[in-house]
């Protein structure tokens, strides 16, 4: 089936500073999206992408759809201790009843 | 945005107990669906519905059974639970929004713990 990377599981970042996760599959995805998951909570949405090279900001989170269709990329910029959580990116190929696949996500630390 | 409730929040239960997880949502969104979630790992989709009268088993076999006899609720049952079922249940609901652009809205999840 299909399947999305991503890496690494864990990343450790100084509070301020920018961080960039990407997302990768060997299939070509027509919808890219990228949820937080806070600990003891259900995962939110924070960006959706619908065309190749879509560039997409919310904040201070921008995130951009690959060209090949096979990838795509988080940034945050400004950490802050709430950005703490895990990062799950989630694709879907075209097809009206398709469903998500997620990636098992990155759990990204802020020190202060 | 979706309104998507879960209830319980966290259950530890006995092996061999009969359980009902609960899950409604108040948009009247057609589709729904359950996923599990364990530590470190993606979000595994064990069943969905795509309106009254719907359900599928999803990618991942579960033990687990669904109904969806109304719009706004999608109860999830395990017949006798057993450890290997304990993780974290995620219901989610979808909205379809403009050209099919989809999104899913999930609740907060309900922690299962079988000893």
């Amino acid at each position: 089936g299909q399947q999305l990377n991503q890496s690494p599981q864990s990343m450790f970042i100084q509070e301020g500073e920018d961080v960039s996760m990407n997302c990768t599959s060997s299939s070509i995805f027509n919808t890219w999206l990228w949820y937080k998951q806070d600990p003891g909570e259900g995962p939110v949405l924070l960006i959706a992408l619908y065309k190749a090279g879509e560039l997409t900001s919310n904040g201070r989170l921008t995130a951009q759809f690959g060209i090949t269709r096979k990838d795509s990329f988080l940034n945050i910029s400004a950490s802050i201790p709430s950005d703490v959580g895990i990062y799950f990116c989630a694709g879907r190929s075209l097809g009206a009843n398709s469903k998500l696949t997620f990636g098992k996500g990155i759990t990204l630390s802020v020190r202060p | 945005e979706a309104d998507i409730y879960q209830t319980p929040r966290y259950l530890v239960i006995g092996t061999g107990k009969k359980i009902t997880l609960e899950c409604s949502q108040t948009m009247g969104h057609d589709k729904m669906y359950w996923y599990q979630q364990d530590p470190g790992m993606e979000l595994h989709l064990i069943h969905y519905s795509y309106g009254v009268n719907s359900t599928e088993k999803g990618d991942l076999s579960s033990e687990s059974t669904v109904s969806r006899i109304r719009t706004e609720h999608f109860p999830l049952t395990l017949e006798s639970a057993r450890p290997s079922h304990t993780s974290q249940y995620l219901c989610a609901s979808s909205d379809p929004g403009r050209d099919l652009t989809e999104k899913l809205f999930f609740g907060s999840g309900t922690q299962l713990s079988v000893l």
